[in-house]
């Protein structure tokens, strides 16, 4: 079973800019896999930040980007703020309907 | 403006069954399929399945077939999820996220419920 794979832990200074990609165990993610991110903070539900590659969701500032980086999904976070602390999640189609999650990204602003 | 509405936490014993519903408001609730994810204690996020609000039709994530039933009543904007036999692994908060295109189930999640805590203990 192809197992979706994200950084498990990133860091990034205050002002600086970061890159957190989305990737398969085999093969190579494009937009027909429908890349989606979401932000989440302990205790909370997720946030929508980008679907299908790199649609904003409502209220998302456009420091957040989505793209296809080489054979991965990235989200590339500008201008980091300490609020941007927070575990990052993204889920791809796998087709027949079925999605997969990755195994988060812990984003560290410091 | 779009919410999702989700029912109370919730406390069972192995072996027992749980129903946790997702009350949609702000937009055409017939229009969007509905997707479940759960997120275990200091775990990920994870998948469930989804289910079409005008037919009724679902699909489920393989790990669940069998003890996963998705169900929804047009009449009150709500669906459902009922997860049997339960067992100290299915202790997590379940969440309902709407799809974020409509009429198919491209694209990924756009809402989000607050999250149902289901507890399993004996």
């Amino acid at each position: 079973q192809t197992v979706v794979t994200q950084e498990p832990s990133f860091s990034v200074s205050p002002g600086g800019t970061v890159t957190l990609t989305c990737g398969l165990s085999s093969g190579s993610v494009s937009a027909s896999y429908y890349p989606s991110w979401y932000q989440q903070t302990p205790g909370q539900a997720p946030r929508t930040l980008i679907y299908s590659t790199n649609t904003r969701s409502s209220g998302v500032p456009d420091r957040f980007s989505g793209s296809i980086l080489g054979n991965k999904a990235a989200l590339t976070i500008t201008g980091a703020q300490a609020d941007d602390e927070s575990d990052y999640y993204c889920v791809l189609y796998m087709g027949n309907g079925d999605w997969v999650f990755g195994g988060g990204t812990k984003l560290t602003v410091l | 403006q779009v919410h999702l509405m989700q029912s109370g936490a919730e406390v069972r014993k192995p072996g027992a069954s749980v129903k946790v519903s997702c009350k949609a408001s702000g937009y055409a609730f017939t229009g969007y399929y509905m997707h479940w994810v759960r997120q275990a204690p200091g775990q990920g996020l994870e998948w469930m399945g989804w289910i079409v609000p005008t037919s009724g039709g679902t699909n489920y994530a393989q790990k669940f077939q069998g003890r996963l039933t998705m169900t929804r009543d047009t009449s009150i904007s709500t669906i459902y999820m009922e997860l049997t036999g339960l067992t100290s692994d299915d202790t997590a908060m379940y969440f309902c996220a709407r799809n974020s295109r409509s009429g198919n189930y491209y694209g990924g999640f756009d809402y989000w419920g607050q999250g149902t805590l289901v507890t399993v203990s004996s």
